[in-house]
């Protein structure tokens, strides 16, 4: 099983800064086969990046993936309010797929 | 546009069964996977189960191997999630979704399914 892991848990930031999210895998992701999701209380998490880097339709251009192999990043080049969310990996190369326990940003 | 509703959930005790339904439209359901995702309350996501195109696939995430089965119905669009023998940990919002090949793009809105005696 990959184990993914988030770095920062917790990230605490003012609108207009930018913010870098990490996620770890234990093991190499095929094909970068790498997502990341945001979630707002009470709602359903929506794709925002896709094979690491790709986004997803619809998804502002602040919102960037990178990394391959076991290092992946998000990059929010400049948080707006809505932003303020929890972030989650998640891999979908290998089964059992498996997310990391999530980012979650917060107003500062 | 894609259009997932989930149903079926509710309050159950512990060591009943429990089976969840998700209508699908907006897209042509035969041509994809389809899964189911849970959250339990104030926790992260967790996959749950994975069925191919035509149900001859199934993939299951260990702590439900035995207890719960996942299947569909083409003609209906319909998924199902048949959950048998539940345990207060199986507690948790439960999310019908789909995509490109197991890459989740849709979710649906979820239903809560507690487990409580």
């Amino acid at each position: 099983e990959i184990v993914l892991t988030h770095s920062p848990g917790t990230l605490s930031l003012s609108p207009g800064e930018r913010a870098t999210l990490s996620c770890r895998a234990s093991q190499s992701v095929g094909n970068n086969y790498l997502a990341w999701y945001q979630q707002k209380p009470g709602q359903a998490p929506r794709l925002l990046i896709y094979d690491a880097s790709n986004r997803a339709t619809g998804i502002p251009d602040r919102f960037s993936g990178s990394g391959s192999g076991t290092d992946f990043t998000l990059t929010i080049s400049r948080l707006e309010p809505e932003d303020f969310a929890v972030y989650y990996c998640q891999q979908y190369a290998t089964s059992p797929l498996t997310f990391g326990g999530g980012t979650k940003v917060e107003i500062k | 546009e894609v259009q997932l509703v989930e149903s079926g959930g509710g309050l159950v005790q512990p060591g009943v069964s429990l089976r969840l339904s998700c209508a699908a439209s907006g897209f042509t359901f035969s041509n994809h996977y389809m899964a189911w995702v849970r959250q339990a309350p104030g926790k992260g996501l967790e996959w749950v189960a994975n069925i191919n195109q035509d149900g001859s696939a199934k993939f299951y995430v260990d702590s439900v191997k035995g207890r719960f089965t996942i299947s569909r119905d083409n003609a209906k669009n319909s998924l199902f999630l048949q959950m048998d023998s539940l345990r207060v940990e199986d507690t948790a919002v439960y999310y019908c979704a789909t995509g490109r090949g197991w890459l989740i793009q849709h979710w649906g809105q979820g239903s809560l399914v507690t487990a409580s005696s």
